[in-house]
């Protein structure tokens, strides 16, 4: 089973939709997550951060259940630019400091059409 | 540009032929990682330094993989004796060290193994 789970997709919808990703992890033991965004033959940057009480950056709602240790992300009203792949990645920390170690999942992609 | 930078951007090398990337993080960062990305999958772990010293390694990194980083600032990553596995994309992300760090990925060199 790989430590981080995401659902490949290809999620084709129409501008204005409202999208939703899901991730699983298999490791108890990372305490950080995060969405990267990946476009095509470019390198991931972080999109954001996610923390247990959840948390939103505009049109972007990131949800925690640690219990569950699944992970999410919904886009709301889809622009044609949030086409790209999009990689959940979880991270441990130990002594305050972060282990360093990123897991990505294999990435979920969405294409936004007119 | 203030941003981790790769070097080169692209290499094409024949089966046998040793290769070495090189990697500038963001000046003030202490941290530096290397990952590896093929078609169709998230980037996987390779190794990591906190300024000179490499402090994890994944068994992902064969004997034909050796990193450096001399001085604390630039990294190199060889591989010697290539095989046509070895074709992935090589990215490399820096970090400053606490709880909650966020990697900046470069653009990656994209190697191709003939």
């Amino acid at each position: 089973r790989k430590e981080v789970e995401q659902d490949p997709g290809p999620f084709n919808v129409p501008e204005g939709a409202t999208v939703a990703f899901n991730c699983t992890y298999s490791n108890s033991a990372s305490q950080s997550f995060f969405w990267y965004r990946q476009d095509c033959r470019k390198e991931p940057k972080l999109l954001m951060s996610v923390y247990s009480s959840g948390n939103e950056d505009g049109r972007f709602t990131a949800q925690l259940n640690r219990a569950s240790q699944y992970i999410s992300l919904l886009i709301r009203d889809s622009k044609l630019s949030d086409s790209a792949t999009y990689l959940c990645v979880v991270n441990k920390n130990a002594g305050g400091t972060s282990y360093g170690k990123l897991t990505f999942g294999q990435g979920t992609i969405l294409t936004v059409h007119p | 540009d203030t941003g981790v930078s790769q070097d080169p951007r692209h290499k094409i090398t024949k089966r046998g032929q040793n290769v070495t990337f090189r990697c500038d993080p963001i000046s003030e960062h202490n941290r530096l990682y290397w990952y590896r990305q093929t078609l169709g999958q998230g980037p996987e772990f390779l190794t990591y330094f906190q300024n000179e010293a490499q402090l994890e390694k994944s068994r992902l990194l064969s004997d034909r993989f050796s990193a450096e980083r001399p001085k604390g600032s630039f990294s190199t990553l060889e591989i010697q004796r290539t095989e046509q596995g070895d074709s992935a994309m090589y990215l490399c992300a820096s970090s400053l060290a606490w709880a909650q760090e966020t990697q900046y990925f470069g653009p990656g060199t994209r190697l191709l193994v003939l």
